[in-house]
């Protein structure tokens, strides 16, 4: 079946730092990928997606770009700020409305 | 416009007490489910709606029921609480072409003794 495979937290890094947040799938077919982030206390929020091979999803200085190839979708951010602090969330949605969630990364950034 | 509302936001029962969980959205979306979060284990899909008079079972499904009489409304029902249970719950919903978009309520924080 379908699955989202995302590396383990807690990721810690220092305010400026670069970020990159490991996920790969497997499915059928060709999905369409998610990044949300959930921040503390509050439900998911959707960051950023790619619907198709090569395509880039990018918002508020995070990207990610959708690798057939490697079947992966990698979180990245050059320059991580406190308030970046959260859990991120990568899925995949390949059927009319199922999505598949990985089991999330928390990200702490410190002054 | 108020999005995904779900009241209560925390709540504790009772072994065997039942109760409802209540979802509402004002973006006439097709589409609703409802996810339990438990730690380290992401979210998993309990039941979910694909418009008002339908819905199926999602991924464990088990313990709970729902209905889905309006377009805004899903609520969830808990027949008989277990201390399984215990778990965050989320209320999503979607445009039906757009799935993996889905917009998520704040979340209901159920704790079963």
């Amino acid at each position: 079946g379908n699955s989202v495979t995302q590396m383990e937290g807690p990721v810690t890094l220092s305010e400026e730092a670069f970020l990159t947040i490991n996920c790969t799938y497997t499915a059928t077919g060709y999905p369409s990928l998610f990044w949300y982030v959930q921040y503390p206390g509050e439900g998911l929020q959707l960051l950023l997606k790619a619907t198709k091979a090569d395509d880039k999803g990018s918002n508020k200085g995070f990207e990610a770009t959708y690798r057939k190839e490697t079947t992966s979708f990698h979180l990245e951010k050059g320059s991580v700020q406190v308030s970046d602090s959260a859990v991120y969330f990568c899925a995949q949605s390949g059927g009319y409305q199922k999505v598949t969630f990985g089991t999330g990364t928390k990200l702490q950034v410190i002054p | 416009n108020a999005g995904v509302t779900q009241t209560p936001k925390f709540q504790v029962l009772k072994t065997g007490q039942s109760m409802t969980l209540q979802c509402a959205q004002d973006m006439n979306h097709e589409y609703m489910s409802w996810y339990r979060q438990d730690p380290g284990m992401g979210l998993r899909l309990i039941h979910y709606s694909v418009g008002a008079g339908i819905t199926d079972q999602g991924e464990v499904p088990n313990g709970y029921n729902v209905s889905r009489s309006t377009t805004e409304d899903f609520p969830l029902r808990l027949l008989s609480a277990a201390p399984s249970q215990t778990s965050v719950y989320f209320c999503a919903s979607s445009y039906p072409d757009r799935g993996g978009e889905q917009y998520f309520g704040p979340g209901t924080r159920l704790t079963v003794t």
